[in-house]
């Protein structure tokens, strides 16, 4: 079945470092990659998405990078902040079909 | 995006019982989706719950276990039957146009079974 690889599982990084999180996806026609913030005792929380049609896409210090070619995206923080402190996942979709997500990756942004 | 809650937030219950989750939108919505997240898992689609029609499972989920009603564009439960320790879990519900494309999660329902 389709699948998404997601990596690291756990990431521990000095407050105002960058974090990268990078996926794997499987299905070559999936066009649309979102991610979520999960926060403990939350729900999870789409913060930035980018859609095939772009290489690239940013929202202040979070940034989504997509590679077709190789079939991988990554998602960047910069300047990281204890608040950026949850568990980030990956996912792919395209429309019509059920959107696959990855194993997920617990971020810790030490103060 | 849309405003998602659910009710309730949390519940503890005894094994062979039966609990149902609401899940309300504040604005009409096509696609209304029930996953399941274990404790430190991602999260696994249960069922595709449809306005009009019966909710279509994922494989590994039946309806006689988790029935789904969807009466409205705006409302669905999810009732999670004869429930054992192994359906702890956090139950969520989440809202798009479609399928495959854009979605907004409700904040979960965490249920712990005795």
């Amino acid at each position: 079945g389709e699948n998404v690889e997601q990596h690291p599982s756990t990431l521990s990084v000095q407050e105002g470092d960058s974090a990268v999180i990078k996926c794997t996806y499987s299905d070559s026609a999936s066009n649309y990659f979102p991610w979520y913030k999960q926060e403990l005792g939350k729900g999870p929380q789409l913060i930035i998405d980018i859609r095939s049609n772009v290489g690239e896409k940013k929202d202040q210090r979070i940034a989504v990078t997509l590679n077709k070619t190789a079939k991988h995206f990554s998602l960047h923080i910069t300047e990281t902040q204890p608040e950026d402190s949850a568990v980030y996942f990956c996912a792919a979709s395209r429309v019509g079909f059920k959107t696959i997500f990855g194993a997920g990756t617990r971020l810790f942004v030490k103060a | 995006s849309a405003v998602i809650s659910q009710k309730p937030s949390r519940d503890i219950c005894q094994r062979g019982t039966s609990l149902t989750i609401q899940c309300q939108v504040d604005s009409q919505v096509t696609m209304m989706f029930w996953y399941r997240q274990q404790p430190g898992q991602s999260l696994t689609l249960i069922a595709t719950a449809n306005q009009g029609s019966e909710a279509t499972y994922e494989s590994g989920f039946v309806i006689d276990k988790f029935p789904i009603s969807r009466p409205n564009l705006t409302f669905s439960t999810l009732t999670v039957s004869n429930m054992s320790p192994e359906d702890s879990s956090i139950y969520l519900c989440s809202v798009g146009h479609s399928e495959g494309d854009t979605q907004y999660f409700g904040p979960g329902t965490r249920l712990t079974v005795l």
